[in-house]
């Protein structure tokens, strides 16, 4: 089945810095890839997500790259607002099968 | 419009009791699921229900029952609890919500201790 890596499990940015989130997949049929962001005490909110036919997706101040011939997708988050300090997760989605397989999260902490 | 709801928000119990987690959804997604999530282990899919009437096994469904009720409501039974099932719960679906998005929606989840 499929496998997600994710790294760093912590990472600390001042605010106004970028802020960098790399996985790694197992599986080349996979074709979906989000990103969630769980604040403290409530479910995983979808962010951003990019199709297997779409090197760079970009929403204001996020953006996921991936490359498929790697086998790794990235969040990238510029310019990092308080409000952006929360656990993030990439997740990997193989065929058409409705099933997610979640990387292990990164606690983001923006600090003023 | 609720989203996914999941009652109760906070349970514990003793090891060997049972009880039920119960899931709700009014945004007429057909998939539902339940994962747990353990602190450095993400989010681990128990069971999930593709469309009303149906329930298929994820990657850890050892000491775990789901029924799928009709297409709003799936729930999760554990049937005599072992510490190792302390856990924080979360309930999702799966369809296309307010922003237009096909998207995953989860519940606010449930924080279960079992001693």
């Amino acid at each position: 089945g499929e496998n997600v890596e994710q790294h760093p499990s912590t990472l600390s940015v001042q605010e106004g810095d970028s802020a960098v989130i790399k996985c790694t997949y197992s599986d080349s049929a996979s074709n979906y890839f989000p990103w969630y962001k769980q604040e403290l005490g409530k479910g995983p909110q979808l962010i951003i997500d990019i199709r297997s036919n779409v090197g760079e997706k970009k929403d204001q101040r996020i953006a996921v790259t991936l490359n498929k011939t790697a086998k790794h997708f990235s969040l990238h988050i510029t310019e990092t607002q308080p409000e952006d300090s929360a656990v993030y997760f990439c997740a990997a989605r193989t065929g058409t099968a409705s099933k997610l397989t979640f990387g292990t999260g990164t606690r983001l902490q923006v600090t003023l | 419009n609720a989203g996914v709801t999941q009652t109760p928000k906070f349970q514990v119990l003793k090891t060997g009791q049972s009880m039920t987690l119960q899931c709700a959804q009014d945004m007429n997604h057909n998939s539902m699921y339940w994962y747990r999530q353990d602190p450095g282990m993400g989010l681990r899919l128990i069971y999930y229900s593709a469309s009303e009437g149906t329930t298929d096994k994820g990657e850890v469904p050892n000491g775990y029952n789901v029924s799928r009720l009709n297409k709003r409501e799936f729930s999760l039974r554990l049937e005599s609890a072992a510490p190792s099932q302390t856990s924080v719960y979360f309930c999702a679906s799966i369809g296309v919500g307010d922003r237009g998005l096909y998207e995953q929606y989860f519940g606010p989840g449930t924080r279960l201790t079992v001693t």
